[in-house]
């Protein structure tokens, strides 16, 4: 069945280091966000497309983060250089064009030693 | 902009009972959605239940209820003859009438349901 998927799953690395993290989204939607999930300020929005333009992307650090669509079945988030307190969850979710749902990929652990 | 309140972070419940948990929100839009959000410790985030702001009635999915109360912001997830697959932490979210649109998330309540 269609789901949105994530690689990789899980991810440590060392701060400095660069870190991609991927997201297929459903075939036929053309929203995709990105959610950080972490204990301390929950469920946030870092950036979204629509129709593989970027439409707000003012929750992501501008320093260190950044997010493409390079075409339709494929979103990319970056950061580099990574530091600790990027640790998190890591969401993608892709959205139909006619409708409010949002379909959660599994999530990227992230942990930057 | 929009605020989600869940003032719950943890409940517990009875196997076969029911247990509410409650939500507010606060924003100036007049037309909007409201979801109930389920993540189980598999971390997969799944959608329980979706609300249309302009509906009266109240949505309903199987087991799960909620209570719209427009003027007062609020938005309550009744849950009935809970089950063990239950546990899970249940975030509250708000979206704008706009097709495809961001999610503002509550804090969420972790809900341990009792054998």
């Amino acid at each position: 069945d269609a789901r949105v998927t994530q690689t990789p799953r899980h991810k440590v690395t060392e701060m400095g280091q660069e870190v991609t993290m991927r997201c297929q989204p459903i075939l036929g939607h053309n929203t995709v966000f990105w959610y950080r999930q972490t204990m301390m300020q929950g469920l946030e929005l870092l950036a979204y497309f629509r129709n593989r333009a970027p439409l707000d992307d003012s929750g992501m650090p501008k320093d260190r983060f950044s997010a493409e669509m390079p075409d339709a079945t494929l979103a990319t988030l970056k950061i580099q250089p990574s530091e600790p307190r990027d640790s998190a969850v890591y969401f993608c979710a892709s959205g139909l064009p006619a409708g409010p749902e949002q379909f959660f990929g599994p999530g990227t652990r992230l942990t930057v030693l | 902009a929009q605020t989600v309140t869940q003032s719950q972070p943890e409940m517990s419940v009875q196997e076969a009972e029911t247990v509410t948990l409650s939500c507010t929100y606060d924003t100036s839009e007049n037309n909007y959605y409201l979801f109930w959000y389920k993540q189980p410790p598999s971390r997969q985030m799944i959608l329980v239940i979706r609300q249309e702001a302009y509906k009266q009635q109240n949505a309903t999915e199987n087991r799960f209820s909620v209570n719209f109360q427009k003027a007062a912001k609020s938005f309550s997830l009744k849950i009935s003859d809970s089950q063990l697959g239950d546990t899970a932490m249940y975030f509250c979210a708000f979206m704008k009438m706009s097709s495809g649109d961001k999610l503002t998330f509550g804090t969420g309540t972790r809900l341990a349901v009792r054998p």
